[in-house]
């Protein structure tokens, strides 16, 4: 059972440029969750999703910043006209509930935008 | 808001050590709370998970405990070994996100 796959595990874009980042959850598990860890600093929630629908996307940059879950295919972040500030390492969780007690998130290898 | 602090930010003890991370949350309502690892470079591997209504879970050398009343955890690690050294991050769930701490660096020399 593969675990949380993101990819590009890097990804370099010059200023102005579209980032896509891509995650497939695990199998089985239909939520989806977003963090953004800039250098020095925690893990910080995005967005979460569920298949086709975006549930909370409370700490998402209101600007530049999108994400989906169709009903086939990886999730997507996006982020269009990237800037230097954008640089961080992206991460992608999945789970099986949405959240409750039980709600166990499982991470992917993350993909490290730089920006130049 | 939710805040999570971990103490200390970064330990170093010789292998064979007996340790203790620590783990603090201001707001005591959450559904559960979640033990992390986090290689350089790399992802999160998910430790253990204590659900709200727990107070301890066990894996192997691992123990975490869970006072959700003074808003506490620890994770005890057991004979420490070269292999665990990395960072460890506490997170608490509380609605639809994790609200993670900074992390403790840990370095475990031979």
């Amino acid at each position: 059972n593969a675990g949380v796959m993101q990819n590009p595990r890097h990804l370099v874009r010059r200023r102005g440029q579209e980032a896509r980042l891509r995650c497939s959850p695990m199998k089985g598990h239909s939520h989806v969750y977003w963090y953004r860890q800039l250098p020095e600093e925690g893990l910080k929630f995005m967005v979460y999703l569920q298949k086709e629908n975006i549930i909370d996307e409370s700490g998402m940059p209101k600007e530049r910043f999108s994400a989906e879950f169709p009903k086939e295919g990886p999730s997507i972040l996006r982020i269009q006209q990237v800037v230097r500030g954008d640089s961080a390492a992206y991460f992608c969780a999945s789970s099986k509930q949405g959240a409750g007690m039980d709600t166990e998130a499982f991470f992917g290898q993350g993909t490290r935008l730089t920006v130049v | 808001k939710q805040e999570v602090t971990q103490i200390p930010a970064a330990l170093s003890v010789p292998e064979g050590e007996n340790l203790v991370l620590n783990c603090s949350f201001t707001d005591s309502a959450i559904y559960n709370l979640q033990w992390f690892r986090q290689d350089p470079g790399k992802g999160l591997t998910s430790l253990l998970l204590i659900q709200s209504s727990q107070r301890e879970q066990t894996s192997g050398r691992l123990n975490a405990s869970l006072d959700k009343s003074s808003g506490r955890s620890t994770l005890y690690i057991a004979a420490s070994q070269p292999g665990d050294s990395a960072t460890y991050l506490c997170a608490v769930r509380a609605g639809t996100a994790l609200i993670f701490g900074k992390g403790t660096t840990l370095s475990v020399s031979s």
